[in-house]
């Protein structure tokens, strides 16, 4: 079965400094992964995306991610953290050959000022 | 930015009852799901649905899950006997054709079981 492991539970940064909040995968074939993020009471929103071509994506917020296929990761990374920032975030796969999308178990960051 | 809507925003039921959650996906896309959300974590997938009909579903959609359009705007899930453990925040989502590498969710149904 194809997945993504969020291995951190919780990432805590100080405001201004980078952030890294990392993602590993497993898939067969050439994979399909995405970052979402999630404010308190409100449903996931949409970051970025990794589909083909280069392996620094850029998406919303000033957030980027970098592809690794040898070491299979996609971390999510910002050079420089804000409050507003602070959030749950969940690294996500689709299922090749299908439109099914499965999602880490999240992690969440706290930006401190 | 279009939205998704999902109705009602928070629902108490007892164990055994049915329940009905309802979404109105955004007007142009063509593909349809339910994630649930266990404690504020884990989002879990849950079923997909295109073309009137299910694509993909979980191990979680048993017997006791239906999904249904009923009127080609909105995209209910249904629970015919809920459990204590069906107790979560329950998220639709919908992805047009034109970009089916985008999902679009709702703000959700919290869903507590008595």
């Amino acid at each position: 079965a194809q997945s993504v492991a969020q291995p951190e539970d919780q990432v805590n940064v100080a405001e201004g400094n980078p952030l890294t909040v990392k993602c590993t995968y497993s898939v067969s074939g050439n994979p399909y992964l995405f970052w979402y993020v999630q404010y308190p009471n409100r449903g996931l929103q949409f970051l970025l995306k990794y589909i083909t071509g280069d392996n620094l994506v850029k998406g919303s917020y000033g957030f980027e991610a970098e592809f690794n296929k040898s070491q299979t990761s996609f971390h999510l990374k910002k050079p420089s953290a804000l409050v507003s920032d602070s959030a749950l975030y969940f690294c996500a796969v689709r299922e090749t050959g299908t439109y099914k999308y499965i999602f880490g178990t999240g992690t969440r960051l706290k930006v401190l000022a | 930015e279009p939205e998704v809507t999902q109705t009602p925003s928070h629902q108490v039921t007892q164990m055994g009852q049915e329940v009905i959650l309802r979404c109105v996906p955004i007007s142009n896309h063509l593909y349809f799901y339910w994630y649930r959300q266990i404690l504020g974590q884990k989002v879990e997938f849950l079923v997909s649905f295109y073309n009137n009909e299910i694509s993909e579903k979980s191990e979680i959609f048993d017997d006791q899950f239906s999904v249904e359009r009923p009127d080609g705007s909105n995209f209910t899930l249904k629970i015919r006997s809920t459990k204590l453990e069906d107790s979560a925040m329950y998220f639709c989502a919908s992805m047009s054709k034109a970009d089916v590498v985008r999902l679009f969710f709702g703000s959700g149904t919290q869903l507590s079981v008595l």
